[in-house]
């Protein structure tokens, strides 16, 4: 069993459109963070969190500790949004801060 | 915004040869981290960095690879006799002391012939 499972695996939707994407974990984690990879390949970090909740832009990201589950929204979504978004997890268990990733989500946002 | 940088963008290598990837990580930073990413596959973490030596590797770390960061700026992963299967993009990443988010470059992509 993967440590970090991402939901769903693709998805596709209509500019405007609401977006969740989930990520649950099976470990303990220091921090969670939520990744943006683009079509060249490139790694953008959107958000490092350890509780609670986190906005920036129409981004918002959510973490239930206890769950053990993390949720990436964005709002009023675009085609620009389109990206394979990556959960990556810091657990508590190693001695360095190394992230474990999960398989991502490609997203597609249709004009 | 301050950046990692990584060279070259693109790197094509007979297989058997040397290679080196090279990463520039934010100044101030004192974590550095390569990862790497098979086509297709998920984001794996190679080696973590910290005050002139190794802190944490992973089962991919082998003898075929290893790190430096000869100058002060520059962070290096060689690996000496690289296979077919070496093939994919290699990230690096850097981060500040404490709960600081790691900061990722634009990846390398080793294509191995």
């Amino acid at each position: 069993k993967n440590e970090v499972e991402q939901s769903p695996q693709n998805l596709t939707a209509q500019e405007g459109e609401f977006i969740t994407i989930n990520c649950s974990y099976s470990v303990g984690i220091s921090a969670l963070h939520w990744l943006q990879q683009h079509p060249g390949g490139g790694i953008v970090s959107l958000f490092m969190l350890s509780s609670g909740k986190k906005k920036h832009g129409r981004l918002i990201a959510t973490i239930n500790i206890q769950e053990k589950h993390s949720s990436l929204h964005i709002t009023a979504s675009h085609p620009r949004d389109s990206a394979v978004y990556i959960c990556a997890v810091r657990s508590e268990e190693t001695s360095g801060s190394r992230l474990t990733f999960g398989e991502g989500t490609q997203l597609t946002v249709n004009p | 915004e301050p950046e990692v940088t990584q060279t070259p963008s693109h790197q094509v290598t007979q297989m058997g040869q040397e290679v080196i990837l090279r990463c520039v990580p934010i100044s101030n930073h004192l974590y550095f981290y390569w990862y790497r990413q098979i086509l297709g596959q998920k984001v794996e973490f190679l080696v973590s960095f910290y005050n002139n030596e190794i802190s944490e590797k992973s089962e991919i770390f082998d003898d075929q690879f290893s790190v430096e960061r000869p100058d002060g700026s520059n962070f290096t992963l060689k690996i000496r006799s690289t296979k077919l299967e070496d093939s994919a993009m290699y990230f690096c990443a850097s981060r500040d002391r404490g709960n600081q988010p790691q900061h990722f470059g634009d990846g390398t992509r080793l294509s191995i012939l």
